[in-house]
């Protein structure tokens, strides 16, 4: 099955920085890699994904790259605000099987 | 448009006891998953259905865990004679189509066991 490693587990920036997660997975087949965003006692809410037709996608202030070689991606939050503070998760979906694989998540935390 | 609707909201058990959690998948998603997440982890798949049948539910604990999707609508999970390891968030999720399509997730059930 596919493992996927995220860090950092915690990250701390200051209001208007950028914020930086990385992950990496294992397995070759997997072509999707969504970004989900989770604030306490919500449900994780999709914030970008990407597919591995593509190494680089940008909205709203969110910027994934994908390296499929190495097979690493990461996102880049610009311009950071209180709001963004939230539990981050990156997670790899198998293209055989339509698995999707979790990071054990990111607490980012924006200090005004 | 109506999301993942997930019930209840909150269960508290003691060790033995059963539990049942229920999903309402987004009208039209075709695909429903159920994973468990516990503390300050990320979400960890049980079981997930194409419409009424199991595609993948190797990671469900079976001696104590079941999962239907009768009519490839609604799903129900079920926990039997529950254990303190079960506490954790029951997360219900849907897409629409094949693999790599987004997902969609609930609010959860945060299910505590004593």
């Amino acid at each position: 099955g596919e493992q996927v490693e995220q860090l950092p587990s915690i990250l701390r920036v200051q209001e208007g920085s950028s914020a930086s997660i990385n992950c990496t997975y294992e397995n070759s087949a997997s072509n999707y890699f969504p970004w989900y965003k989770q604030e306490p006692g919500e449900n994780p809410k999709l914030i970008i994904d990407i597919r591995s037709n593509m190494e680089r996608k940008q909205t709203q202030g969110l910027i994934v790259l994908l390296d499929k070689k190495a097979k690493r991606f990461s996102l880049h939050i610009t311009d950071t605000q209180p709001g963004d503070s939230a539990m981050y998760f990156c997670a790899a979906s198998d293209t055989n099987t339509g698995k999707l694989t979790f990071g054990d998540g990111t607490v980012l935390t924006v200090k005004p | 448009e109506a999301g993942v609707t997930q019930s209840p909201r909150y269960a508290v058990l003691q060790e033995g006891q059963a539990v049942s959690f229920w999903c309402d998948p987004i009208s039209g998603h075709d695909t429903l998953y159920w994973y468990q997440q516990p503390r300050d982890q990320g979400p960890q798949l049980l079981v997930y259905f194409r419409d009424e049948a199991v595609i993948d539910n190797s990671q469900l604990p079976s001696d104590r865990f079941s999962a239907v999707r009768p009519k490839g609508t609604n799903s129900t999970l079920k926990i039997q004679s529950a254990k303190q390891g079960d506490t954790a968030t029951y997360l219900c999720a849907s897409s629409f189509g094949t693999a790599n399509e987004r997902l969609f997730f609930g609010h959860g059930t945060k299910l505590s066991v004593l």
